[in-house]
């Protein structure tokens, strides 16, 4: 089956606007996450949502940062007023549930810059 | 606080030849998970090997392997006959409590 998608692949935006970035998780999967991954840099947790449960936002880094995730399916991350730091690749990821030791699946991310 | 550490921002090695990268964690929980994850220049990550906490063996995986030393909360990768394939950045990831902690990678270089 298909493998967790993203969209766009790359995105240049200009300081100050506003840009979505898209993921279709894996059919199945009720567990998704986004992380941002700075050039070199490991990954950094964002948000996740877990079936019907409400998301763990707990690694927003600030209110310019929002997700929302339709049906349980795919999710959409909204960076409102972009700025140069905000410049990085953008990394969804799904796992089959909540359950512990669950392997996650990771699509080829966006790449996000911001000039 | 839970931390995962990997001590090597680099690492490199001949092909066809053996080496290991570390990682160290810290978790307060007894039941936990540890994983090994590869990101090739392609970006997209991958798992390579995942281990349980409460199981004693070493997890392996074709030419990848861990020594899991639970007592020294020591997680390293074993890669045996390393390849032009296995270059990649390679991180180590610990799912403990329901939070999951991501080290910084290892970059890994392969000289043909």
């Amino acid at each position: 089956g298909a493998g967790v998608s993203q969209s766009p692949s790359n995105k240049v935006t200009e300081k100050g606007k506003d840009v979505e970035l898209r993921c279709d998780p894996i059919s199945g999967h009720t567990a998704l996450y986004w992380y941002r991954q700075s050039l070199g840099q490991g990954l950094e947790f964002l948000i996740y949502f877990q079936g019907n449960s409400a998301p763990d936002k707990s690694g927003l880094p600030s209110d310019r940062f929002s997700a929302e995730r339709t049906g349980g399916s795919v999710s959409t991350l909204t960076i409102q007023r972009t700025q140069q730091e905000d410049s990085a690749v953008y990394l969804c990821a799904s796992s089959l549930g909540s359950g512990r030791g669950n392997e996650q699946f990771f699509g080829p991310g966006t790449r996000l810059t911001v000039l | 606080a839970q931390t995962v550490t990997q001590s090597q921002p680099e690492m490199s090695v001949q092909e066809a030849e053996t080496v290991t990268l570390s990682c160290t964690y810290d978790t307060s929980e007894s039941d936990y998970y540890l994983f090994w994850y590869k990101q090739p220049p392609s970006r997209q990550m991958i798992l390579v090997i995942r281990q349980e906490a409460y199981k004693q063996q070493n997890a392996t995986e074709n030419r990848f392997s861990v020594n899991f030393q639970k007592a020294a909360k020591s997680f390293s990768l074993k890669i045996s006959d390393s390849q032009l394939g296995d270059a990649a950045m390679y991180f180590c990831n610990m799912d403990s409590n329901y939070q999951l902690i991501w080290g910084a990678g290892t970059k890994l270089i392969i000289k043909p």
